[in-house]
């Protein structure tokens, strides 16, 4: 297996920008999440997908921020308009229903480095 | 609420010197634990992880880790360091009943002297 795909890897954009950042988890898991990762506040989760249903987005920090997952293959993060404080390493991770063994493990991608000039 | 704290930001040793890297968390009940490690520029790898059983759990590249219910930690440790395990490693914890939300620690710089 791949592993977490996330593209792209490095995203330089100006401020008031779209920027749509993308994640294919692994085959077979159904959740996803989405994190944020800042020297100030540490890794931060965003949201996060059970079955391609959003189930807690409370880590979005505002409405610039939004995050679909129309199929269990793939997943966007969306900021429109960025602003340089966005600036950040953007993650996503999956993980499979498995058994008690496996079900909390997270695999994680290698994060697109986003910034916002 | 749930947390985990790892008191050290940075940590320096020798190679060849052990490490402890200490970990406490604040949660209710058993959590499943976790200590996961990120090198320079690359996502988070999961090093070991408990759930239940032996509270001496082993992981990959020679690591492990201890659960002390009784003090709430879950410091992770290796006898002999080498200078590829200079990376960031994050201890991390989850509800036993949660399918999913993982809360991670600040997490812990390991540099190592030659």
């Amino acid at each position: 297996d791949a592993g977490v795909i996330q593209s792209p890897r490095h995203e330089v954009t100006e401020m008031g920008q779209e920027v749509t950042l993308r994640c294919k988890p692994i085959s077979g898991h159904n959740s996803l999440f989405w994190y944020r990762q800042t020297m100030m506040r540490g890794l931060e989760l965003l949201i996060y997908f059970n079955n391609n249903v959003p189930i807690d987005d409370s880590g979005m920090p505002e409405d610039r921020f939004s995050a679909k997952m129309p199929n269990a293959s793939f997943s966007t993060l969306k900021i429109q308009p960025s602003e340089p404080r966005d600036s950040a390493v953007y993650f996503c991770a999956s993980k499979d229903p498995g058994t008690s063994g496996s079900r909390n493990e997270q695999f994680f991608g290698p994060g697109t480095r986003l910034t916002v000039l | 609420a749930q947390s985990v704290t790892q008191p050290d930001i940075h940590i320096t040793v020798s190679e060849g010197a052990s490490l402890e890297l200490r970990c406490n968390y604040s949660y209710g009940a058993t959590p499943y634990l976790f200590w996961y490690v990120q090198s320079p520029g690359q996502g988070l790898q999961l090093l070991l992880k408990y759930f239940s059983g032996d509270t001496l759990v082993q992981g990959i590249k020679g690591f492990e880790a201890e659960f002390k219910r009784s003090q709430s930690s879950f410091n992770l440790r290796k006898p002999s360091v080498h200078w590829s395990d200079a990376a960031e490693y994050f201890c991390a914890v989850a509800p036993y009943s949660s399918a999913s939300k993982i809360i991670f620690g600040s997490g812990t710089r390991l540099s190592i002297r030659p």
